[in-house]
């Protein structure tokens, strides 16, 4: 079974903190990706990545960065966290192609981390 | 944008029942897929369905597609308590609805 591990379940960080989450899959996947998931707003995707060094922004990039210098870590930074960045954050892998362009493969998800800035 | 909508937001049945839930979208797909999230964890993919494709089974678990309508509906047979948790589908450029709360009681 594909395992999609996030570095922390819960974590408590300070505005304007250099934020990073860290997320690593064991199933030589080619994609990665990067949701927050909100009350009332359901899933919303960040950044994606379709190879190592490769990324795309998603629906609300702004505020985020990413990064992939080896294929299975996926590491979702917030350059200067602010409170309206509080969100449970969830990573996926799938196994490959430009998913962005058709989908058509299931997604692997961590249990995500509940962030906090206050 | 795909976005479209999934209905019930909220379905709360007794156990041993049929459940049905809904997703609609907008613009044409080539897929779409459900997805389950038990509290506090993350998703879990149950069924992709193509399409081309008009029905698909897995265990209790029932996904039909009607693109001339443009929806789809996720059937869980024989409901069980664990069952409990938010259904999601996922059209194509991975565009996730907000999701169905399905509460089964005991």
């Amino acid at each position: 079974d594909v395992k999609v591990t996030q570095s922390s379940r819960y974590l408590v960080k300070r505005t304007g903190e250099k934020v990073f989450l860290e997320c690593v899959q064991d199933m030589d996947h080619e994609n990665m990706f990067w949701y927050r998931q909100d009350p009332g707003l359901g899933l919303r995707l960040i950044y994606f990545s379709y190879d190592v060094k490769m990324k795309e922004k998603g629906d609300i990039p702004e505020g985020y960065s990413v990064s992939r210098e080896k294929k299975e870590r996926f590491s979702l930074i917030l350059e200067s966290a602010s409170t309206n960045q509080t969100s449970m954050y969830l990573c996926a892998s799938s196994l490959f192609g430009r998913a962005f362009y058709g989908g058509g493969q299931p997604q692997h998800f961590g249990d995500g981390t509940r962030l906090s800035i206050l | 944008s795909q976005q479209g909508e999934e209905d019930p937001q909220a379905l709360s049945i007794q156990e041993g029942e049929n459940a049905t839930m809904n997703c609609s979208y907008k613009t044409s797909i080539n897929n779409l897929q459900w997805y389950r999230q038990n509290s506090g964890r993350g998703l879990v993919h149950l069924i992709l369905i193509r399409s081309n494709e008009r029905e698909k089974h897995s265990g209790r678990l029932r996904v039909t597609l009607d693109t001339s309508k443009k929806s789809s509906s996720l059937l869980i047979t024989a409901s069980r308590a664990a069952d409990t948790a938010s259904y999601f589908c996922a059209r194509n450029k991975l565009t996730f609805g907000k999701g169905i709360t399905l509460s089964v009681r005991p």
